[in-house]
């Protein structure tokens, strides 16, 4: 079954403790990318990566990091979380090409108190 | 950058009545279009999807979406809504870069 899995799905931290969501995809797809959500907000993007070794900034990447060394796995880093990171998180990957559909994973909810 | 707008930010309505969620992008160029739907406490799910051929575009669960190049619009229809789409639905563009941008979400309750 074609799958984006992240992890961990619920997480409540402290300021400036570092922390790590992990996604994994079985589908073999080049493309990858995180998203945050928020009310009012819908999706905004936060990194992506177009193959491993790639990675490239989306619309809101302060706070953040990526990286892409194995094709499967797109972990985000917060190095030093704070409480605007409050969110939800969603990874996605596809194969390249146009139209190509973009699956998500289940969604990481994150509170930094 | 695209921006993608829609214009409901929440939309409450009966069973049996018709929805109709706009959705505008600003992109002149290429585009491919998609709404997606997130059900309470789920990831988004795609509903159907837009890239080339006939504008008229049938997805699941009954939805159907109609892109208008001119309008730069990719309105959401569906005839007869039940309960269970009580959920929140986005419209996502994206060019050739693979990069979605998504619209801020339309709530759509359905009263039963």
């Amino acid at each position: 079954e074609a799958q984006v899995t992240q992890n961990p799905r619920y997480l409540i931290t402290v300021t400036g403790k570092k922390l790590t969501v992990t996604c994994s995809q079985n589908m073999n797809h080049e493309y990858m990318s995180w998203y945050r959500q928020d009310p009012g907000l819908g999706l905004r993007q936060i990194y992506y990566s177009m193959n491993v070794e790639v990675t490239d900034k989306g619309d809101v990447p302060e706070g953040y990091k990526v990286s892409r060394k194995e094709k499967r796995n797109f972990p985000l880093i917060l190095e030093s979380p704070s409480p605007n990171q409050t969110s939800l998180y969603f990874c996605a990957s596809s194969s390249t090409g146009a139209g190509n559909t973009i699956y998500f994973g289940e969604g990481s909810w994150l509170t930094v108190v | 950058a695209q921006s993608v707008s829609q214009h409901n930010h929440h939309v409450i309505l009966s069973e049996a009545a018709s929805l109709e969620l706009g959705c505008n992008y600003s992109y002149g160029g290429t585009v491919n279009l998609f709404w997606y739907v997130q059900y309470p406490g789920q990831h988004l799910q795609l509903l159907l999807k837009y890239f080339s051929g006939d504008p008229l575009v049938k997805g699941i669960k009954g939805f159907e979406a109609e892109f208008i190049k001119s309008k730069f619009s990719f309105n959401l229809r569906k005839p007869s809504v039940q309960w269970s789409d009580t959920a929140e639905y986005f419209c996502a563009v994206n060019d050739n870069d693979y990069k979605l941008s998504f619209g801020a979400g339309t709530t759509v309750t359905v009263r039963a």
